[in-house]
């Protein structure tokens, strides 16, 4: 079945530890995207993808990072410089990017709490 | 700065009602607007995407509407059922997708 897998769907993190969220996806996707929800808020973008080896900044792109080695694979590195790391995380893909215009499909989600 | 609003942030409804949910935004120049269910913990779903040039879009028992000029989406879910409970989400299309912070929809058997 083609898909999104997020890995793990629950992590806890230490103050000042690093902490890497993984996204896969076998849909043939071009682009991919991070968002980060918190309750009460629409999703908000962290980074996207539209191409291998290439990624932008989102709205709220400090204190994480990304990289796109692979077409299938978007990890996220939440950083101890993101001060309220706390949230829902969800990883998204779509045909390409196209200003946004495609339809996304999303992963299950990863629930990063800090300790 | 497109801004995408949902109101109410919350509904209770009895099974077999027809309810409208409604999603409205400042900015009309889009691409399109989605529709996507969140289960409880969950990962979202995609429902309906309606194109600026559209409309309205049918899936089953849900119908999107749009209209641009005014800014307003309306998903309207018919003879809704205790599975319909989740929090539905619009979002618009501008360059990137614009959320609203969502509807939580609970149906009561």
């Amino acid at each position: 079945d083609g898909g999104i897998t997020q890995s793990p769907k629950y992590l806890f993190r230490k103050e000042g530890q690093n902490v890497t969220l993984s996204c896969e996806q076998n849909l043939n996707h071009d682009a991919m995207y991070w968002y980060r929800q918190d309750p009460g808020q629409g999703l908000r973008l962290i980074y996207y993808s539209q191409i291998v080896n290439d990624f932008q900044k989102g709205d709220i792109a400090e204190g994480y990072s990304v990289s796109r080695e692979k077409k299938e694979s978007f990890p996220l590195t939440v950083t101890s410089a993101q001060k309220n790391p706390t949230a829902f995380y969800l990883c998204a893909s779509s045909t390409n990017h196209q200003g946004g215009r495609n339809e996304q499909f999303f992963g299950p989600g990863t629930r990063l709490t800090v300790l | 700065k497109q801004e995408v609003t949902q109101i109410p942030a919350a509904l209770s409804v009895p099974e077999g009602e027809n309810l409208v949910l409604n999603c409205s935004f400042t900015d009309s120049a889009i691409y399109n607007l989605q529709w996507f269910r969140q289960d409880p913990g969950k990962g979202l779903t995609s429902l309906l995407l309606i194109q600026s040039s559209q409309r309205e879009q049918t899936s089953g028992r849900l119908n999107a509407s749009l209209d641009k000029s005014s800014g307003r989406s309306t998903l309207y879910i018919a003879a809704s059922q205790p599975g319909d409970s989740a929090t539905y989400l619009c979002a618009v299309s501008n360059y990137q997708l614009i959320w609203g912070a969502g509807t939580k929809l609970i149906i009561k058997p």
